[in-house]
């Protein structure tokens, strides 16, 4: 069955400080892997793919296939990257979307 | 482009009260898509659609229905409602496996 599972529910981190948000997933297929994102008060959108290979805001995210891993990273954090992030999956015909309990994200000053 | 749009954005039920969260969007997609958060479980698909005239049961959808007569809208129901449905309620629509979320309905049943 697939499944998405972000360990850690809230993580916090010194302005300038790197972090990282760990992702780890189950999937028997080829996994298509995305973070999403929720600041305060604003609907939850996306933050980036693994297809794609980007950088946005600063994070990177490298699908380790070996390790079943996604995790998102960035150099130094910022307190605009305060925010909720999930990690997510999609699988099958009806793209559906496998999301994991989410990290809280604050960024202290 | 409004997006994903959700009404209402809050409501009271009493047990036992029926209602339809009401999910519409302009972007001509064609996969819909209805999730719930709670708190500490993060979203777990209800019901999705990959078009008009067709749905399909996600990870939790005991006690809630849906229909996709047009592409836009996808409403959501509540036949018998029970404090367990007390969450917060997201409809989304993708494209190119990029998700569109609504504002979010929080619904509590008392």
């Amino acid at each position: 069955a697939q499944r998405v599972t972000q360990p850690e529910k809230l993580l916090s981190v010194f302005k300038g400080a790197p972090v990282e948000l760990k992702c780890n997933y189950s999937y028997s297929g080829s996994p298509e892997l995305f973070w999403y994102v929720q600041y305060s008060r604003q609907r939850l959108q996306l933050l980036l793919r693994h297809i794609s290979r980007e950088s946005i805001k600063g994070f990177t995210a490298d699908l380790n296939k070996g390790e079943t891993s996604f995790h998102l990273k960035k150099p130094f954090a910022q307190e605009e990257d305060s925010a909720m992030y999930y990690c997510a999956l999609s699988v099958g015909l009806g793209n559906q979307f496998y999301f994991g309990t989410g990290t809280s994200l604050t960024v202290i000053p | 482009n409004a997006g994903v749009t959700q009404t209402p954005k809050f409501r009271i039920l009493k047990i036992g009260q029926s209602m339809t969260l009401q999910c519409t969007q302009d972007m001509n997609h064609n996969y819909m898509y209805w999730y719930r958060q709670d708190p500490g479980m993060g979203l777990k698909l209800i019901y999705y659609s990959v078009g008009a005239g067709i749905t399909d049961k996600g990870e939790v959808p005991n006690g809630y229905n849906v229909s996709r007569s047009t592409t836009e809208d996808f409403p959501l129901r509540l036949e018998l409602a029970a404090p367990s449905q007390t969450s917060v309620y997201f409809c989304a629509s993708s494209y190119l496996n990029e998700a569109f979320f609504g504002q979010g309905t929080r619904l509590t049943v008392v």
